[in-house]
């Protein structure tokens, strides 16, 4: 069984600029949701996709979107580029079959606005 | 507004001693709940989850427990291992069919020394 595998492992943008993040969800798994990782702080939830439609979304500002694949890998877009946007973004999986959900994070991807 | 507190952010046990590690939540929704352990650039690894019909869950070293009254629940580790040291996270779920969106706590570090 493949884990939860996220690219690239870092990355260094300037304000303003755009970011793509990349995520291939467990195997079997049909569920994917994005994470952001201040220092310091618990991961803040931005979105989930189930099925390829977004199924939910935190308090995120629409320049952050994403997509998922038939394959239910997913992308994670921020456009603008703010400093603040600097963190790590974390990717999980989960098997949408009942009323609870395990999630699995992938290693996740940081990213360093300049 | 945090619905999901961890209000020790370190704490220190030594090795074979039991290390408790606590969380406390506002939002009476919250009815699955989940203990994650993060080492350094790795992603959050699931440790044990309870469902809000049960007050405790045992697996191996790991309990949980939870009192739904106080809106509290604590992860036991007995006995404590140096392997053990890392950043552990409560969140938090709220049932509304498919997908859930993860509510994390701060996270605790537990060190534990040999």
């Amino acid at each position: 069984e493949t884990g939860v595998t996220q690219s690239p492992t870092h990355l260094i943008k300037t304000r303003g600029q755009q970011v793509t993040l990349r995520c291939s969800s467990q195997s079997g798994h049909n569920t994917v949701s994005w994470y952001q990782q201040a220092l310091g702080q618990g991961p803040q939830f931005i979105f989930q996709y189930y099925r390829e439609e977004e199924n939910g979304r935190g308090n995120f500002p629409p320049r952050f979107s994403g997509l998922q694949f038939p394959n239910y890998s997913s992308e994670l877009n921020v456009n603008a580029l703010e400093l603040d946007d600097s963190a790590l973004y974390l990717c999980a999986s989960s098997l949408t079959v009942g009323v609870r959900e395990t999630q699995y994070f992938g290693p996740g991807t940081r990213l360093l606005v300049l | 507004d945090q619905q999901v507190k961890q209000n020790s952010p370190s704490l220190s046990v030594q090795e074979g001693r039991i290390s408790i590690l606590n969380c406390d939540y506002t939002n009476s929704m919250f009815d699955y709940f989940l203990w994650y352990k993060k080492y350094p650039a790795e992603g959050p690894t699931f440790l044990i989850s309870i469902s809000s019909i049960k007050d405790k869950n045992e697996d191996g070293r790991f309990t949980v427990f939870l009192n739904k009254s106080a809106k509290h629940l604590s992860l036991h580790i007995v006995p404590s291992q140096p392997g053990d040291s890392a950043v552990y996270f409560c969140a938090a779920s709220a049932t509304r069919g498919a997908g859930n969106m993860l509510t994390f706590g701060g996270g605790t570090r537990l060190m534990v020394k040999p």
